[in-house]
């Protein structure tokens, strides 16, 4: 069964701290590790990782996909109060048609 | 605009009661899916549809019904048999294969009375 781990579940820092949030998974097959920001409603895609691309920068937003450890981590430097949000990872393997989510990460910014 | 809707944004149900969730989508997207979400739980898979007339059962189907008989919509019944209902539910688009291109609708809360 493919499992997807995030840490930690919750983070509370202040505005203008960096955060680094950590997912680390199971699967078969491995395809590609996606995350994800959710502020009220719907997810919104953030980056896409795969085997040919380990490494995505947005901003101040950047992710790294780590495949010998099996493991992400999404950074955000210099925080601001519109980061606070559930940050989710999901991971897709081949053959599968679908997305395996890990718990999220719920992110405070505290002005 | 191109995009999901889904309807209604809160749905009270009673004891024993079957209720159907609605989720249409303008994308031209191959594939649909449900998902609930529950506190400190993420997402979790219930259906997914690949083609019309077709679907599968993802983790947490038991309780659950879906149809797909047309390619913009995929609608979900939370039969009576779904013993504990409350949750967040959101349905999601993307184009077949590709699952960077999956597209989240706003969702539905329901709750039971």
């Amino acid at each position: 069964e493919d499992k997807v781990v995030q840490s930690p579940l919750s983070l509370v820092v202040h505005e203008g701290d960096t955060v680094t949030l950590n997912c680390s998974y199971e699967v078969t097959n491995f395809r590609s590790l996606l995350w994800y920001k959710q502020e009220k409603k719907a997810p919104t895609f953030l980056f896409m990782l795969t085997s040919s691309g380990i490494e995505k920068k947005s901003g101040r937003l950047s992710s790294i996909l780590d495949k010998k450890e099996l493991s992400s981590i999404l950074n955000i430097t210099a925080t601001q109060t519109g980061d606070s949000a559930i940050y989710l990872c999901a991971v897709e393997a081949g053959g599968n048609e679908k997305l395996t989510f890990g718990t999220g990460t719920r992110l405070t910014i505290i002005p | 605009d191109g995009g999901i809707t889904q309807s209604p944004k809160y749905l009270f149900r009673k004891e024993g009661q079957n209720v159907t969730l609605s989720c249409e989508q303008n994308l031209n997207h191959d594939a649909m899916y449900w998902y609930r979400q529950d506190p400190g739980q993420g997402l979790r898979l219930i259906y997914y549809s690949q083609i019309v007339n077709d679907f599968q059962k993802g983790d947490i189907a038991e309780g659950y019904s879906v149809s797909r008989e047309k390619k913009e919509s995929f609608p979900l019944t939370v039969t009576s048999a779904q013993k504990n209902p409350t949750a967040f539910y959101l349905c999601a688009s993307s184009i077949l294969d590709r699952a960077e291109t999956q597209y989240f609708g706003p969702g539905t809360r329901l709750l039971v009375l």
